[in-house]
């Protein structure tokens, strides 16, 4: 089974601060995803990768970096983290674009407060 | 603009009920959609994968089916149980992004 983790269920930063989200998976997945999901609002991505190294805006990439430094591991940054970032971060992988096969597979999130 | 909606918004059935979740997307060029289930504070769940090609999956008690031409897909859901109460959202995959809907709410009271 494909596992994706993400590496911390909770956490509470102070605004300012700055933040890593770590997410891992395990099946060799070229593509990975963030995203942030907030009540009356969904799903909304954040940024995307389709190769170590690459990167790509989703629909909200303002405050937000990422990096893939490994194939398996994708990492969201808050740069400076504000009250507005508060939210639940979910991770997600799947195999590369444009095959009619592909599958999506999260992580259990981060529930992120920033005070 | 690719958009997914989800009807209805919440949804309270009696156990036992068989009920049919609804997923409409407003662009026909999906490559395949997903259907999800999310408890409370948790991850998101795949559940059932419809390829474009196909008109229905099934796993278990739960069936898809999805309408390329009129944009629909539905998640049917036989002899509901409570531990089938969650959200339950569906996601269309165009080639290169994933457009989600807002999520069905389900309660299934015992």
């Amino acid at each position: 089974d494909v596992k994706v983790t993400q590496s911390s269920r909770y956490l509470v930063k102070r605004t300012g601060e700055k933040v890593f989200l770590e997410c891992v998976q395990d099946m060799d997945h070229e593509n990975m995803f963030w995203y942030r999901q907030d009540p009356g609002l969904g799903l909304r991505l954040i940024y995307f990768s389709y190769d170590v190294k690459m990167k790509e805006k989703g629909d909200i990439p303002e405050g937000y970096s990422v990096s893939r430094e490994k194939k398996e591991r994708f990492s969201l940054i808050l740069e400076s983290a504000s009250t507005n970032q508060t939210s639940m971060y979910l991770c997600a992988s799947s195999p590369p674009g444009g095959i009619p096969y592909n599958e999506q597979f999260f992580g259990p999130g981060t529930r992120l407060t920033v005070l | 603009k690719q958009e997914v909606t989800q009807i209805p918004a919440a949804l309270s059935v009696p156990e036992g009920e068989n009920l049919v979740l609804n997923c409409s997307f407003t662009d026909s060029a999906i490559y395949n959609l997903q259907w999800f289930r999310q408890d409370p504070g948790k991850g998101l769940t795949s559940l059932l994968l419809i390829q474009s090609s196909q008109r229905e999956q099934t796993s278990g008690r739960l069936n898809a089916s999805l309408d390329k031409s009129s944009g629909r897909s539905t998640l049917y859901i036989a002899a509901s149980q409570p531990g089938d109460s969650a959200t339950y959202l569906c996601a269309a995959y165009y080639g290169q992004n994933f457009v989600f809907g807002p999520g069905t709410r389900l309660s299934v009271l015992p």
